[in-house]
């Protein structure tokens, strides 16, 4: 069973504007990561946060876990038409990663 | 710098057929290795992951084998493909020190099944 569930499924926005993303997840963590999907290419590593961090920020990212809701959000400031592109959340143990259906974010010029 | 390469970009395959897809690693040593299928508009499903030479972990019962012949080399096989192989496969991998968890994938390989 999928460990993330991310929120919305789908989000159209306007260039410039901020794009919000969340992410639930079931089971306990030690980390929750975030990664990026340009159509028909590979995913691409954006952000890691772990267990005993509650806020993260790299650029203009910014994720927030609160381990007590079992959820993330990642937050995308003045959102550019190169941001269009889908968004996984990822939880796993040692080895392995459970990712999400992700969020397929639009943001149009 | 570490770089993963992955063959061919597409494939078209008629049912029953065999198949070879192969995941390079270049500038790492001892690397955890994974293959994961996702369907159109859907998450990414594990298929197998390798943290070492000839050591494969399978997480989804089916029609699908892989091999580990050399430290970074990663392969997907198939001795015969269904309809329901169809998909995009990618390969990735992780650093094999104890604390690393990103994981980075490769570009990816569309195999339509006909």
């Amino acid at each position: 069973s999928q460990q993330g569930e991310e929120d919305p499924q789908a989000l159209s926005i306007q260039e410039g504007e901020n794009a919000t993303m969340n992410c639930s997840y079931k089971t306990s963590i030690n980390n929750l990561q975030w990664y990026r999907q340009n159509s028909g290419r590979g995913l691409v590593h954006l952000i890691l946060i772990r267990s005993n961090e509650r806020e993260k920020h790299s650029g203009r990212l910014r994720v927030t876990l609160d381990t007590s809701k079992k959820s993330s959000s990642l937050l995308i400031t003045a959102s550019r038409a190169a941001d269009t592109a889908s968004y996984f959340c990822a939880t796993g143990s040692n080895y392995k990663l459970t990712f999400g259906k992700g969020t397929l974010l639009t943001v149009n010029p | 710098s570490q770089t993963i390469h992955q063959w061919p970009a597409t494939l078209v395959q008629p049912v029953g057929s065999p198949l070879s897809l192969e995941c390079t690693v270049e500038g790492t040593s001892n690397p955890n290795l994974y293959w994961y299928r996702q369907a159109a508009g859907r998450g990414l499903q594990l298929l197998f992951y390798s943290v070492g030479i000839g050591q494969i972990s399978s997480e989804v019962p089916q029609n699908l084998s892989a091999s580990r012949p050399q430290d970074r080399q990663f392969i997907l096989s198939s001795k015969k493909l269904l309809l329901s192989d169809s998909g995009f496969y990618l390969c990735a991998w992780r650093p094999g020190t104890v604390g690393s968890y990103e994981q980075y994938f490769g570009p990816g390989t569309r195999l339509t099944v006909t």
